[in-house]
């Protein structure tokens, strides 16, 4: 499986303030998401980044709010926006080999944010 | 439709014990069903997949049930240990799709 690194591990922020995170591959995979996880929560799709086009938002979450990037194959970003406390989540970046069915998700080890 | 509702929401096993975890779907659209285990501060990390067409899948001490007629799933820790405790979410992906719905998550832990 790919090995993803997400930086940061952690953050404690500000409220108004906006944090960019980053997720990185160890090789070129056909898909990235992004996942958050409130705490003690489950996970919940946040957005598919897609490469060299505009990411395809879930339900209740935008792009003012969370923008991402996806400049390749290997490297993905997301900002928390405008942060308030209800923001304060884990953010976990997965990626997958394919599209469609059988095609295992891996998840990078998370950031962890705080806001204040 | 898109929930994977997943019980009980904790569990405790003694060392040596079988873990059962259990969850329901009910869009039949779903048709790839992963097991991820959680460890506080780590990130999910893939530990067993089935598919409908089989109703067992067997991976050293983990065993996954799936029942396609009543549209359930279940994950059998055998000879649960101490290092076993862990947050476990099920979920499941829709053929063609690429969004994994999870299950709310069970929180074992296994006394030793």
């Amino acid at each position: 499986s790919a090995v993803i690194s997400q930086k940061p591990s952690r953050d404690i922020c500000q409220r108004g303030t906006s944090l960019t995170i980053q997720c990185q591959v160890d090789s070129q995979v056909t898909m990235m998401f992004w996942y958050r996880q409130q705490p003690g929560q489950s996970l919940t799709l946040i957005a598919t980044a897609n490469q060299g086009s505009e990411a395809t938002y879930e339900s209740g979450f935008v792009i003012d709010k969370f923008p991402i990037s996806r400049p390749n194959l290997t490297f993905s970003t997301l900002t928390v926006s405008n942060m308030s406390p209800e923001d304060s989540s884990i953010y976990l970046c997965s990626v997958s080999s394919g599209v469609g069915s059988y095609n295992e998700q891996f998840f990078g080890p998370g950031t962890r944010l705080t806001v204040l | 439709q898109q929930q994977v509702k997943q019980s009980p929401q904790s569990l405790i096993v003694q060392k040596g014990g079988i873990s059962i975890i259990n969850c329901a779907y009910e869009n039949t659209a779903f048709d790839y069903f992963p097991w991820y285990q959680q460890f506080p501060g780590k990130g999910p990390a893939l530990l067993i997949a089935i598919r409908p067409d089989v109703s067992e899948k067997k991976e050293g001490r983990f065993t996954i049930s799936f029942n396609k007629s009543a549209k359930q799933f279940s994950l059998h820790i055998m000879d649960s240990q101490p290092g076993d405790s862990a947050t476990y979410f099920c979920a499941a992906l829709m053929e063609y799709g690429n969004k994994l719905v999870f299950g709310a998550g069970t929180i074992l832990r296994v006394k030793s």
